[in-house]
């Protein structure tokens, strides 16, 4: 199972939004509405910011939002704060017949 | 509260064996599916294995299968990671992390360990 496809990194000013693509085939993303994206500090274990494509647990700051369009996902992040420089992960579930989960490769987000 | 710690990890030569294990608490084990995900040093994130909340649903990634078997005691709320014929592209640290449904489907990661430390070289 090869790993969703994600840029190896974005950047932004304070304030400004970016967005991060996934990019999957028809056999996860495509096909399951089970995305999810996970945020990652140095050093720090993964932390839950989206999942079901779109929704935010509780706790998750509404500037992160989440959507997909056909194999790709997106990663929307808006009023961009210093806080938010990170790795983010997508993931998808790929079905019961293949390896069931892929992740995304990472992003490094910089914020400028 | 949630809490996930994982234990087990270590050095060892490749072509041996490993147990990790990860003790839950904080929550109603037996209602979850949970997961092993590994990070190699500098890399990302990779999905190991899963399985269902009664073992009944099992999954492995392709780079491990036929070498990892996952299990599960849910009257200890316990998760187990059984490594075998190691190599040192497994060198990674080795989360647990809990689903958020009965089954293995991904549907999030809500919560994670801080993650075992196994490192594979003679």
């Amino acid at each position: 199972q090869s790993a969703l496809t994600q840029p190896a990194s974005v950047s932004g000013s304070p304030g400004q939004s970016i967005t991060i693509s996934c990019t999957g085939t028809s056999s996860d993303v495509g096909s399951y509405n089970l995305v999810s994206w996970y945020q990652q500090h140095p050093g720090k274990a993964p932390k839950l910011m989206i999942y079901e494509v779109s929704k935010r647990p509780s706790g998750v700051s509404n500037r992160f939002s989440g959507s997909k369009s056909g194999n790709t996902a997106s990663l929307t992040i808006s009023g961009l704060q210093a806080e938010d420089e990170a790795d983010y992960y997508c993931c998808s579930y790929a079905g019961s017949s293949t390896s069931h989960v892929v992740f995304g490769g990472g992003t490094k987000l910089t914020v400028l | 509260e949630v809490q996930l710690v994982e234990s087990g990890g270590g050095l060892v030569q490749p072509g041996r064996s490993l147990r990790l294990s990860c003790a839950a608490s904080g929550f109603t084990f037996d209602d979850y599916a949970m997961h092993w995900v590994r990070q190699a040093p500098g890399k990302g994130l990779e999905w190991v294995s899963g399985i269902s909340w009664n073992s009944g649903s099992i999954g492995y990634a392709d780079s491990v299968k036929g070498r990892f078997t996952i299990s599960r005691d849910n009257a200890k709320n316990s998760l187990y990671l059984q490594m075998n014929s190691l190599r040192a592209e497994d060198t990674a640290l080795y989360y647990c992390a809990k689903d958020s449904v009965k089954w293995v489907a991904a549907r999030s990661f809500d919560y994670w360990g801080q993650g075992t430390l196994v490192t594979v070289s003679s």
